[in-house]
């Protein structure tokens, strides 16, 4: 079965820091990887994805993921973090033979000025 | 247009209630869903809908009642619910799903917030 692990609740950071959010997958096969941020009261807002190909995967706002194969992997990240990147994030992955996207729970990430 | 649209916003019911929850989007995807999030967890699939047919229900009860009136709608019919299903409804859809077409992201709309008294 597949599930997505993301093992922190919470990550703060300072404001023009490095940031990183944590996902680890367990799928069988080559998975589609995802993220997804979610405002307060809001849907979710897609921010990248890995197909295939280039393990650096460029996204919306700044943001990047790293896919690492073999430790099944696609941290988020992004080079100096704003006040107004605290939101929620999920990670998703989605098995390539299955319309069904899983979700991992969540981490909130805390942008301090 | 690059929106999903949800109505209504806020919904407040009681359990012998009927009512709907409705859904649209006009960027002729072929896939829509519905996602049950609880506060501060991750939205749970309920239903799929692919080229207007039911694909995947997981194993929702049936006091929900999903339809696809056409490609551009997508309707939750909601009857005699619990006070546990006050959720954020979440709706979203994707480009075309044929298999081997997975990759395409979800576009979600913002929710109806449902409580259930």
């Amino acid at each position: 079965a597949q599930s997505v692990a993301q093992p922190e609740d919470q990550v703060n950071v300072a404001e023009g820091n490095p940031l990183t959010v944590k996902c680890t997958y367990s799928v069988s096969g080559n998975p589609y990887l995802f993220w997804y941020v979610q405002y307060p009261n809001r849907g979710l807002q897609f921010l990248l994805k890995y197909i295939t190909g280039d393990n650096l995967v460029k996204g919306s706002y700044g943001f990047e993921a790293e896919f690492n194969k073999s430790q099944t992997s696609f941290h988020l990240k992004k080079p100096s973090a704003l006040v107004s990147d605290s939101a929620l994030y999920f990670c998703a992955v989605r098995d390539r033979r299955d319309d069904k996207i899983i979700f991992g729970k969540g981490t909130r990430l805390h942008i301090l000025p | 247009d690059t929106e999903v649209t949800q109505t209504p916003k806020h919904l407040v019911m009681g359990m012998t209630n009927k009512k709907s929850l409705k859904c649209e989007q006009h960027m002729g995807h072929r896939a829509m869903y519905w996602y049950k999030q609880k506060a501060k967890k991750p939205p749970e699939l309920m239903f799929v809908y692919s080229y207007e047919k039911l694909s995947i229900n997981e194993s929702v009860p049936s006091r929900f009642s999903p339809e696809c009136p056409n490609s551009s709608l997508l309707n939750l019919h909601l009857h005699a619910l619990q006070p546990e299903d006050s959720a954020l409804y979440l709706c979203a859809s994707s480009q075309d799903p044929k298999a081997g077409e997975r990759s395409n992201e979800q576009f979600f709309g913002p929710g109806t917030r449902l409580t259930v008294l």
